[in-house]
């Protein structure tokens, strides 16, 4: 079965520092993507960065870089810089094969920025 | 221009009534979803559908119905509501999977059963 697992109920964190939110998945299947998502109070969902199981290099987005290690099955977010407008929750997302099917979710991280 | 709508933002009812939220996507995405997420903030997928097609059904209760007319409108019914079904429904979107098959959400509906 496939499985999202983000180990970090809540984060808190200096404005200006980097940060690591953790996310490690379970598949057997050798296909697969991995998404991060953003839901801020107002309670939208806002896709922020992809990594391919096959892609070869780390993916990164602006300020948002993933680090993707295959062989531990981990799909670390690293957010460079942050600012008080990343205070959010963070959620892991693992999509299995190339149907789009589902998305299966992590337990979400909160993260808070302190000034 | 919205990508996904869902309708209405905000849901309250009191328990054993019928209700039903509305989502249409512009995206020409093939697949649409509704997800569940509870107090908690877990998000749980309850229905994926394909070219109207349903193809994900998440052992969900038989009061849940969804209904595709078309690929670019979800829509989903609930029987007989029951306190526990007060959480967010998102409905959500995508193309088949790969770079670019994010899912993009709606908004979300607040559900308030009392």
């Amino acid at each position: 079965a496939q499985k999202i697992t983000q180990t970090q109920p809540g984060m808190f964190v200096q404005e200006k520092e980097a940060v690591t939110l953790d996310c490690t998945y379970d598949t057997s299947d050798p296909s697969y993507g991995l998404f991060w998502y953003k839901q801020p109070s107002s309670g939208e969902m806002i896709f922020l960065i992809y990594q391919g199981s096959y892609d070869q290099q780390n993916a990164t987005e602006g300020r948002y870089s993933l680090n993707f290690q295959k062989a531990r099955k981990s799909a670390n977010l690293v957010i460079s810089a942050s600012q008080l407008g990343d205070s959010a929750m963070y959620f892991c997302a693992m999509r299995i094969g190339q149907g789009a099917q589902k998305l299966v979710f992590g337990q979400g991280t909160r993260l808070t920025i302190n000034p | 221009d919205t990508a996904v709508s869902q309708t209405p933002k905000y849901l309250v009812t009191q328990m054993g009534n019928d209700k039903s939220i509305k989502c249409e996507q512009n995206l020409g995405h093939d697949t649409m979803y509704w997800y569940k997420q509870d107090s908690k903030k877990f998000l749980k997928i309850m229905f994926s559908y394909n070219n109207k097609e349903l193809i994900i059904n998440e052992t969900v209760p038989n009061r849940f119905s969804p209904k595709s007319p078309d690929k670019a409108h979800l829509n989903l019914h609930i029987n007989s509501l029951e306190l526990g079904d007060s959480a967010v429904y998102f409905c959500a979107s995508s193309r088949a999977g790969g770079r670019g098959s994010e899912a993009f959400f709606g908004q979300g509906t607040r559900l308030t059963v009392v």
